[in-house]
């Protein structure tokens, strides 16, 4: 199997507070986890690599200082949103890579959607 | 990173047979496509992998002509819970992000 929760699945906070969401492997050790968000009727976006151990590599135009990633193990990668507002409710989906066969695939988690009012 | 072309939409009837197309041009010596399907405010789900040629699973087969630069998913007899946006994507071992395009969101109809 290749199973990846999230927790929590939805969040409503104040604007100016702090959020974890934390993205877990539950049957593989992933090396590498990624994090996306998604806009209504819009595609994932990438915003982040989590590499287990090191710095998260960030995509053009995310603010690593307001979305702290951790990958403190092989199995749970954490991002933190600071300081909420309300343009960054979304959608927020994570990763984790699996190699199996010689080719790497990406499992997605269930998603947590983020409300900041 | 390869680019990935789809239709934006597609329709169908209950019992019939999907074709998904997919354009990656630029597609890589050590690149794989990759399809997943996602269903409102959930995160989304493996499909199918392949290669080259053809492969199949239990829930649907993935086309791959001799150049790799298209790829077609076929969803055999599709229901109305097939309703959904399917997105193809390209990736090689060892390269590690996915970069999504616009999906094709598949409309099936009773």
């Amino acid at each position: 199997g290749a199973v990846v929760s999230q927790h929590p699945s939805w969040v409503i906070c104040k604007s100016g507070t702090s959020v974890k969401i934390e993205c877990r492997s539950l049957d593989f050790q992933a090396t590498t986890m990624f994090w996306y968000r998604q806009f209504p009727k819009q595609s994932l976006m990438l915003m982040a690599t989590s590499n287990e151990g090191s710095k998260a590599t960030y995509e053009q135009g995310v603010e690593k200082d307001k979305f702290l990633i951790n990958h403190a193990s092989l199995t749970l990668s954490t991002l933190t949103v600071t300081s909420a507002h309300p343009e960054d409710s979304s959608f927020y989906i994570c990763s984790a890579s699996k190699l199996a066969g010689g080719a790497e695939t990406q499992y997605f988690g269930p998603g947590t959607r983020l409300l900041v009012l | 990173l390869a680019k990935t072309t789809q239709p934006i939409s597609m329709d169908s009837y209950e019992g019939q047979e999907v074709n998904i197309t997919c354009s990656h041009n630029n597609i890589a010596t050590n690149d794989y496509i990759t399809w997943y399907q996602q269903f409102p405010s959930q995160g989304p789900r493996f499909i199918i992998q392949g290669y080259k040629t053809k492969v199949t699973n239990e829930v649907a087969s993935l086309f791959i002509p001799a150049d790799r630069k298209s790829s077609t998913l076929s969803l055999p007899r599709v229901s109305l819970s097939d309703t959904a946006v399917y997105y193809c994507l390209v990736g090689g071992y060892n390269t590690d992000k996915l970069i999504f395009g616009t999906g094709t969101r598949l409309q099936v109809f009773p």
